[in-house]
C-alpha cells in the first residue's frame, strides 16, 4: 500500500465510450500526476497538477481530460480513444513539485483495453 | 533532462549482491539521482535516491563518484521477489520537478 489509490484496476472500452479514471491519494500530498505506460515503453507523464492548478501537459491528445477537483483527488477523463491507447495509466503524487528530493508514491494502475 | 543509460537486463542468483550501474553524463549541478523499482502490473516504487557519495537504507546502497557522471545501485543478498524492473533517474532539485523514466533494467532472481 502505497497511500495512492486508483479505480477501477481494469477497464475495457469501445472507441465511442466515454470513461473516467479516478486517483485518490491519502498522503496529503500538493502535487499529483498521471503517466502512461505501454507495453515495451518507458513510462510517459501525461499530466501534473500541483496545489489544484495544472502545470504540465505533455503533448497529450484532447482525447484525454484530467481533472483535479482537490489536492486528493485526480482523474482523467477519457472519449472516443483509439486501440493505441491501450495501456497501463498510473497515478502518482509528491509533496510538492518544487524540491527535486521529491519521492513520488506511484498507485497500483489501470490497465485500459480499447476496442 | 540529463539522459540516462543502463543495462537492459541482468541475472542473478539469490543470495548473490547486485549491482546496476547507470550513467548519466550530463548531470547538472543540481540533479538528484533516484532508483525506482516496478514489478509487473504495479506502479514503481522509489528505492532510494542521492546526491554525491554513498546513501544506504534497509534495502540498498547507491554509490556516486565524484564527478558525479555514473552511480550504482547495489542490492545486497538479492531474493526471488527482488526480480523487476529497476529504473534510473535524474531530477533537478530546484524549480518543476519532472521525471523522465527510461527503459530501465529488468533483473532476474534464479534460485
Amino acid at each position: 500500500e502505497t497511500g495512492v489509490t486508483q479505480t477501477p484496476r481494469h477497464l475495457v472500452m469501445g472507441m465511442t465510450n466515454k470513461k473516467s479514471l479516478k486517483c485518490e491519494q491519502h498522503l496529503g500530498h500538493n502535487a499529483m500526476y498521471w503517466y502512461k505506460q505501454s507495453a515495451k515503453k518507458p513510462l510517459e507523464l501525461m499530466f501534473v497538477y500541483n496545489f489544484k492548478e495544472q502545470t504540465e501537459n505533455n503533448s497529450v491528445p484532447s482525447r484525454f481530460s484530467p481533472e483535479c477537483p482537490n489536492s486528493s483527488h485526480l482523474f482523467l477523463h477519457l472519449h472516443t480513444l483509439q486501440p493505441e491507447d491501450s495501456a497501463l495509466y498510473l497515478c502518482a503524487s509528491s509533496q510538492d513539485t518544487g524540491k527535486g528530493g521529491d519521492e513520488q508514491y506511484f498507485g497500483p494502475g489501470t490497465r485500459l483495453t480499447v476496442t | 533532462l540529463a539522459k540516462t543509460t543502463q543495462p537492459i537486463s541482468m541475472d542473478s542468483y539469490e543470495g548473490q549482491e547486485v549491482n546496476i550501474t547507470c550513467s548519466h553524463n550530463n548531470i547538472a549541478t543540481n540533479d538528484y539521482i533516484t532508483w525506482y523499482q516496478q514489478f509487473p502490473s504495479q506502479g514503481p516504487r522509489f528505492i532510494i535516491q542521492g546526491y554525491k557519495t554513498k546513501v544506504t537504507n534497509e534495502v540498498a546502497s547507491l554509490f556516486i563518484p565524484a564527478d558525479r557522471k555514473s552511480s550504482t545501485l547495489s542490492l545486497p543478498r538479492v531474493s526471488l521477489s527482488d526480480t523487476a524492473v529497476y529504473y534510473c533517474l535524474v531530477n533537478m532539485n530546484t524549480g518543476f520537478q519532472k521525471l523522465v523514466f527510461g527503459t530501465g533494467t529488468r533483473l532476474l532472481v534464479s534460485p
